[in-house]
């Protein structure tokens, strides 16, 4: 069945950092939608950006992600970590079979000054 | 734009008994889900919804029914409620395959 995997369940790092949090799935469907998931502390998980286009970045506050099929990835990045970054992140997939998203295990974003 | 409330808040029941978590969403979507969220387990399907009346069980249905009547809600309950399924409920909504789902801020239950 499809699966998405999140190699990382806590990433910690310093204000001003790069951010990578690393998402792979698997799927047998040749066009798969990938998204990311952000859930701030006491809040519920809201989209921060998703994908259906092969070798194409998009970006949103911020942070940007591009699908490779080829290596059926997609790695959410950022320039520069902010406290206000951290977070719990979920890389999910979406396949045409049908409408449900799977998700990954998340990863755990610290920010610290 | 639209909003998804779940009801109620914060739920607090006794082993064995049965529990039920509403969700209402006036976003006009098809498709509704539910999903449980444990501490360090990500978010895990129960069951899902893509019309009135449909029920498809997700990864984690047993243990819990689901009723769908109307468009706008989607009921989920626990048949007989235990302590080691004490998390968050979080219900969802979208119009469809590809587009994004919307949360509702949750329900949170802790079993006695």
């Amino acid at each position: 069945g499809d699966s998405v995997t999140q190699t990382e369940g806590l990433v910690t790092l310093t204000e001003g950092l790069p951010v990578m949090l690393n998402c792979t799935y698997q799927t047998i469907y040749s066009n798969p939608f990938l998204f990311w998931y952000v859930q701030h502390l006491n809040e519920s998980p809201r989209l921060l950006l998703k994908s259906f286009t092969d070798n194409k970045r998009t970006e949103h506050q911020g942070f940007h992600a591009t699908l490779h099929k080829s290596s059926s990835s997609f790695h959410l990045q950022k320039s520069s970590a902010q406290l206000s970054d951290s977070a719990l992140y979920y890389c999910a997939l979406s396949t045409s079979s049908g409408q449900k998203l799977v998700f990954g295990q998340g990863t755990i974003l610290k920010v610290y000054l | 734009g639209g909003i998804i409330t779940q009801t109620p808040k914060f739920l607090i029941g006794q082993e064995g008994q049965k529990l039920t978590l509403k969700c209402q969403q006036n976003f006009n979507h098809d498709t509704m889900y539910w999903y449980r969220q444990d501490s360090g387990k990500g978010l895990r399907l129960i069951y899902y919804s893509i019309t009135e009346n449909d029920l498809q069980k997700g990864d984690l249905s047993e243990g819990y029914d689901a009723s769908r009547e109307k468009k706008s809600s989607f009921s989920l309950t626990v048949t007989s409620a235990q302590k080691n399924e004490m998390a968050v409920f979080l219900c969802a909504s979208t119009p469809g395959q590809g587009y994004e789902q919307y949360f509702g801020p949750g329900t949170r239950l802790t079993v006695l």
